[in-house]
């Protein structure tokens, strides 16, 4: 089965400093990556995917993210983070050969404190 | 707007009770899933259908049943409820790399 690990379980951050969250998958074959955010009480935001094409991936509120393949890792950055990006943030990973389930990691809170 | 409707929204049980949950999308999408999120735990996979007429056990399926008999619909079961069963559940369906996720319902068994 799919295992995605996220390294951190909290980050705390002041704003406008810069911000990595880590996440690891197991998978030797072809993977669709995705990042989520989640809001106090609210559902899942995506905050970018890679199905493709370029390693680095770029998202929504200055987020990004780089795939690499050897590591297995799809770490999602931030160059400078504001108090509203305190959230909760999802890695995920899919497979299309296993009926495209989605595995999540067990998330990491973000928190940015002025 | 096109997407995934889940109702309800919150819901109180008392152990032993049973209820549905409603898993509704407009996109025509094939795949669609159940999970169940927990603080610490991320997402985990209820049950999941890859077309009308299927589903399929993931993750954590004890406790639970799932039925799809309208490529638009996937319900969710729990025929005796426990408290184990506190969670937030949330449904997804996809076209293949593209998942739309519904805003999540609040189960709460006392």
């Amino acid at each position: 089965a799919q295992s995605v690990t996220q390294l951190d379980s909290q980050v705390p951050v002041f704003e406008e400093a810069p911000v990595e969250l880590r996440c690891n998958y197991s998978s030797s074959v072809s993977v669709y990556l995705f990042w989520y955010v989640q809001y106090p009480n609210q559902g899942l935001q995506l905050l970018l995917k890679y199905l493709s094409g370029s390693t680095l991936v770029k998202g929504i509120n200055g987020f990004e993210a780089e795939f690499n393949k050897s590591q297995t890792s799809f770490h999602l950055r931030k160059p400078s983070v504001h108090i509203s990006d305190t959230a909760e943030y999802f890695c995920a990973v899919s497979e299309g050969s296993n009926d495209y389930k989605l595995s999540f990691g067990a998330g990491t809170t973000v928190t940015v404190r002025a | 707007n096109a997407g995934v409707t889940q109702t309800p929204k919150f819901r109180v049980l008392k152990t032993g009770q049973s209820m549905t949950l409603l898993c509704a999308q407009d996109m025509n999408h094939e795949y669609m899933y159940w999970y169940r999120q927990d603080p610490g735990m991320g997402l985990r996979l209820i049950h999941y259908s890859v077309g009308e007429g299927t589903t399929a056990k993931g993750e954590v399926p004890d406790g639970y049943n799932v039925s799809r008999l309208k490529k638009q619909n996937f319900l969710l079961g729990l025929e005796s409820a426990a408290p184990s069963q506190t969670s937030v559940y949330f449904c997804a369906s996809t076209t293949a790399g593209g998942y739309t996720f519904g805003s999540g319902t609040r189960l709460t068994v006392v």
